[in-house]
């Protein structure tokens, strides 16, 4: 089975700090993805990744930078935090672009 | 801009009844639709559909994609307490890795 872990399941901050979200994937997938997931609004792509120091950005990358030096790691930076960043946060990963991708349990950030 | 809309956005039914899941989808060179289940944490892959009319199953569970009416359906029967979750649908398209999801359709079976 693949294993998609996040860091943290919840996690509180303060406006303006540097904020780290990591995840790691057991499986060798070439593909790492983060969304946001928002009542109302669905799941919404912020950055992925094909391939290590590759990234891409999604939908709604403002604020948000990605890092990925190892192929099982993808980090997700909140390079000020502000509260409009408060949300539920999924990491995932695929084997390819045919492939389901396979989520991990998400980490609840706030920021205060 | 890629769209994909589920309905209703949220129901409620009592356990035995059969329950219908629709996402229609508007995109530019579609690849494939898939569904999952998300009860408190990670969405958990369901079905992931290509062809036209061939109808997908797990247990109680069951899909089918029209590629003509740009939609697609998940059916439970029997529905359980089990079954209460938010159910996700998304598409895959263009060259890359990009889904695009819907909103969710949040499901509850009443015992």
């Amino acid at each position: 089975d693949v294993k998609v872990t996040q860091s943290s399941r919840y996690l509180v901050k303060r406006t303006g700090e540097k904020v780290f979200l990591e995840c790691v994937q057991d499986m060798d997938h070439e593909n790492m993805f983060w969304y946001r997931q928002d009542p109302g609004l669905g799941l919404r792509l912020i950055y992925f990744s094909y391939d290590v120091k590759m990234k891409e950005k999604g939908d709604i990358p403002e604020g948000y930078s990605v890092s990925r030096e190892k192929k099982e790691r993808f980090s997700l930076i909140l390079e000020s935090a502000s509260t409009n960043q408060t949300s539920m946060y999924l990491c995932a990963s695929s084997s390819d672009s045919n492939q389901p991708q396979h989520f991990g349990d998400g980490t609840r950030l706030s920021i205060l | 801009e890629d769209k994909v809309v589920q309905s209703p956005l949220s129901l409620v039914v009592h356990e035995g009844d059969t329950v219908t899941l629709n996402c229609s989808y508007e995109v530019t060179n579609f690849r494939s639709l898939l569904w999952y289940k998300q009860e408190k944490k990670a969405p958990t892959f369901l079905f992931m559909l290509t062809s036209s009319g061939i109808e997908k199953k797990s247990g109680r569970l069951s899909s089918i994609l029209d590629k003509k009416e740009l939609f697609s359906i998940l059916n439970i029967t029997a529905t359980q307490t089990g079954d209460s979750a938010v159910y996700l649908c998304a598409v895959y398209t263009g060259a890359n890795s990009k889904l695009t999801f819907g909103k969710g359709i949040t499901l509850s079976v009443r015992p």
